[in-house]
């Protein structure tokens, strides 16, 4: 069963930092690519950022481009997300999604979602 | 970017009846097409991709159809629990991945 884990929820004042982690199992971690998706409150669902399975390739929105940061440890099954300069409009949970395959199109198919965990920018 | 439209907002229906739901693309997307389901406080649902290819353990009550620009989800008869928020969204032109901003399927 494939299981998303997200951590590293926080309240944060603006421009401040964060790391968000999300531990996988359940499958070989090294073969899919692995998003990040957010979702404002009472808003509906925004993607952030997607990395390739060899960790090569590496996509962001363009409201995220430039603070944020995705990586992945394959040999730790984990992928993170840094999240520098933050702003109040960041506030929202985060969650993780494996995809269905590596990049183009499978790449795009988010078939599995962590439970997800908010970040909050306030001062 | 591709720019991806639901409709309607909101749809109140019974258990029971059967749910249209639409999405369309602001440029061809082929079939290139996911369906979620998110409930309450709960993360989202690969519901279907390919536009009309269920997820593993989706009833068979869940189908889907369209491709180019105009999509549809159909619930054939609704159960209690599929009132939630349904959200499609393209991958045929990314990055970035772009949803549609839902539709809420509620109890009448």
């Amino acid at each position: 069963e494939v299981q998303l884990v997200e951590s590293g929820r926080g309240l944060v004042q603006p421009g401040g930092s964060l790391r968000l982690s999300c531990a996988a199992s359940g499958f070989t971690f090294s073969r899919f690519a692995m998003s990040w998706v957010r979702q404002a409150p009472g808003k509906g669902l925004e993607w952030v950022s997607s990395i390739s399975a060899s960790g090569l390739s590496r996509y962001y929105g363009d409201s995220v481009k430039g603070r944020f940061t995705i990586s992945r440890d394959n040999s730790k099954s984990t992928v993170y997300l840094q999240v520098n300069s933050l702003r109040a409009e960041d506030t929202a949970v985060y969650y993780c999604a494996k995809a269905a395959g590596d990049m183009i199109t499978l790449g795009g198919i988010l078939s599995s979602w962590g439970q997800g965990t908010p970040v909050t920018v306030s001062s | 970017e591709i720019v991806m439209t639901q409709s309607p907002a909101t749809l109140s229906l019974s258990p029971g009846e059967r749910a249209t739901l639409s999405c369309g693309a602001s440029q061809s997307v082929g079939s290139n097409l996911a369906w979620y389901q998110q409930k309450p406080g709960q993360a989202p649902r690969l519901l279907i991709s390919g536009a009309s290819t269920r997820a593993t353990g989706i009833p068979a009550r869940f189908s889907g159809s369209g491709s180019g620009t105009e999509f549809t989800l159909t619930i054939s008869s609704l159960q209690s629990e599929d009132f939630a928020v349904y959200y499609c969204q393209q991958y045929s032109n990314w990055p970035p991945i772009t949803f549609g901003q839902g539709t809420r399927l509620e109890i009448k």
